[in-house]
């Protein structure tokens, strides 16, 4: 069974950076064709995707906050990090991580996501 | 890289049929067959629906369908159940920055 789950803090405040890690089972990131991505949703808008890392270690970035975000993997751990700088209040959302596979070119398991609110 | 455009909402009666568009260009829908479809019921994650288009991932009820022409997808929901009623989200991927892009959101109601 293939899970994910996203860890990280619920409040930061504005100029600070936010660390994301999403666990997962079920799979290997080591494995040819897999990839796992961020996706955000502020309260009551649609979702935007953010980041993707894929089983090369090839990296991939919204043009929009690129300069703000940087994705990494472990996979011994089975974790990808996502990081953000420089917070805001406009970045309050839910963050989730979610598993792409080749066999469907789409964001096929997703996690929970956590809620994280930008706030002094 | 603007989001994909889906209306903001459809309803239908139990056991219509609805559709969902979702508008895109020739960078995204138009030249790939990587669109998918995400239903999202209210304070929950989305869940994949239909995948390069018109595929169904296992578990998914035969109800759902998809299609392209063009720059525009659609799902369609045929005999809508009161457990359908949630937001809609379509997805693409670009071949310019990002790499992919979601829909707009439309709001399926029962009514």
């Amino acid at each position: 069974q293939v899970t994910l789950r996203e860890s990280g803090p619920a409040l930061v405040k504005p100029t600070q950076t936010l660390t994301l890690t999403c666990t997962f089972s079920g799979f290997s990131l080591s494995t040819s064709g897999m990839c796992v991505s961020w996706i955000r949703q502020p309260p009551g808008k649609a979702l935007e995707w953010l980041a993707l890392i894929d089983w090369d270690d090839d990296k991939y970035y919204s043009t929009s906050l690129k300069t703000r975000l940087t994705i990494s993997k472990d996979t011994s751990k089975n974790q990808v990090v996502l990081t953000m700088t420089n917070m805001d209040p406009v970045d309050t959302a839910t963050y989730y991580c979610a598993r792409i596979s080749l066999s469907s070119n789409a964001f096929d398991i997703w996690g929970q996501g956590t809620m994280v609110t930008v706030s002094s | 890289q603007s989001a994909l455009t889906q209306p903001p909402s459809v309803s239908g009666s139990p056991g219509q049929s609805v559709t969902i568009s979702c508008t895109g260009t020739s960078s995204d829908v138009g030249s790939y067959n990587r669109v998918s479809w995400y239903q999202q019921p209210p304070g929950t994650a989305p869940k994949l629906m239909i995948y390069e288009v018109s595929n169904r991932p296992s578990g998914v009820p035969d109800r759902f369908s998809g299609s392209k022409s063009g720059n525009t997808a659609s799902l369609t929901i045929s005999g809508l159940q009161a457990e359908d009623e949630a937001d809609y989200y379509c997805s693409s991927y670009t071949s310019s920055s990002p790499l992919y892009v979601f829909g707009t959101g439309t709001k399926v109601t029962v009514l």
